[in-house]
This record gives structure tokens, C-alpha cells and sequence, in this order.
């Protein structure tokens, strides 16, 4: 089985400070992780992915995250936080067997960006 | 510049009545899914396809049908649909390989 844990329902962060949503996996062999934003009334749109080799990835709109096989985190992080990035983030995974592409989903985290 | 395209996007049902969504794809994508979000569970998988005239079973099936006759639409049926199935349904697609999925924008479907 494979899945996904984002333990804060929702993160609140100052425009220009530093921003992290956290998520931790679960899947049997090596992970392919994905990270996507959600705005209002919209669909998921792919941020970033983490497959194979160095384990910081930069993404889109200055997103990174960072793999870390010994704790099975994959955190989403963004150095200075602006006012549109507030929206719910989910985080994905599937293991190397899923060759479907299935992926299991977090619940989300809404962030919240104070001006 | 479509990508994946959902109809409906809005529908409100009576209990009992049944529905199609239909999902259409312009990527030559050979998997198509269809998910369900609710508040507070993030998104749980319906059926899926790997291909042109098949379909699989996700993590909640129930209450669901699927069809994939032609490789770019992927359709979600509700036979006789129940206030339980009031949520919003995304459907998206994927190439081979390890890709990431690409979503419509979603249909909120309300059954009363």
C-alpha cells in the first residue's frame, strides 16, 4: 500500500517569511513524489516531482522540496512566501510498482499568507 | 491549449437519478483516472484506465461505472446516485513513464 500523511490542516505564514508544508510517505521501494497546488474553484496543477537522484528539487513558481529517505519526508518549501501563494497544497506518491501511475493523495494543507 | 476537459462542471441530482461525466483528453495520454475530493480527505481514487478499453478499480468504486472506448475520453457513470456521492470529481491523465497526472478543473456534482 502506498500513502500519504500532511499533518497540519492548515499553515499560516507572514508575506516574506519562509514557508514550509510537510509531508511524510509510506510505499514499499523507492518513491516517486509529487507535490500539487490547488486555488479556488480550480484543479491540481503540478508543482514539482522528485523520481530519482539529487534530492533537493526545484519546481515551478520557486517551490523546492527536499527527499529525505531516512525520515520519508518530502517537504515543500518556499524562502520568502507571497500573498498569491496562499491556496491547499497536496503532496503525492506512488511506489516503483505502480506502473499505472496511480497516485495516492494527502489531504492537503490550506496555507494561509498574511500581507 | 486544452489539456484535459470535464463536462459538466455543475450538476444537481435527485436521488436515484443517474449521470455521465465525460472526460476528454487531448494530450495522447494512455492513463486516465477519475478522483473524488471531499473536505478534509483530500482525493480518493475512483477507477482508472491504462488504456483504450480498459478500466480498473481504485479505492472507492462503489456506486460507479466506467467506460473508455476511444483512448481520449474517459466517462464516469452514476446509475443511481445517493447524497453520499455530492462531491466534487476531478479527472485527469497521464503519459507512460513515471509522469505526473494532468487535472481538469473538476465538476461539483450536488445529489439532494
Amino acid at each position: 500500500a502506498q500513502s500519504v500523511a500532511q499533518p497540519e490542516d492548515q499553515v499560516n505564514v507572514a508575506e516574506g517569511n519562509p514557508l514550509t508544508v510537510k509531508c511524510t510517505y509510506s510505499v514499499s521501494g523507492n518513491p516517486y513524489l509529487f507535490w500539487y497546488v490547488q486555488y479556488p474553484n480550480r484543479g491540481l496543477q503540478f508543482l514539482l516531482k522528485y523520481i530519482t537522484g539529487d534530492n533537493l528539487v526545484k519546481g515551478s513558481y520557486g517551490f523546492e522540496a527536499e527527499f529525505n529517505k531516512s525520515q520519508t519526508s518530502f517537504h515543500l518549501k518556499k524562502p520568502s512566501a507571497l500573498v498569491s501563494d496562499s491556496a491547499l497544497y497536496f503532496c503525492a506518491v506512488r511506489g516503483p510498482g505502480y506502473g499505472n501511475n496511480r497516485l495516492a493523495f494527502g489531504k492537503g494543507n490550506q496555507v494561509v499568507v498574511i500581507p | 491549449n486544452a489539456g484535459v476537459t470535464q463536462t459538466p462542471k455543475f450538476r444537481v441530482l435527485k436521488t436515484g437519478q443517474s449521470m455521465t461525466l465525460l472526460c476528454a483528453q487531448d494530450m495522447n495520454h494512455e492513463y486516465m483516472y477519475w478522483y473524488r475530493q471531499d473536505p478534509g480527505m483530500g482525493l480518493r481514487l475512483i477507477h482508472y484506465s491504462v488504456g483504450e478499453g480498459t478500466t480498473a478499480k481504485g479505492e472507492v468504486p462503489d456506486g460507479y461505472n466506467v467506460s473508455r472506448l476511444k483512448k481520449q475520453n474517459f466517462l464516469l457513470g452514476l446509475e443511481s446516485a445517493a447524497p453520499s456521492q455530492t462531491s466534487v470529481y476531478f479527472c485527469a491523465s497521464s503519459p507512460l513513464g513515471a509522469g505526473e497526472l494532468f487535472f481538469g478543473e473538476g465538476s461539483r456534482l450536488t445529489v439532494l
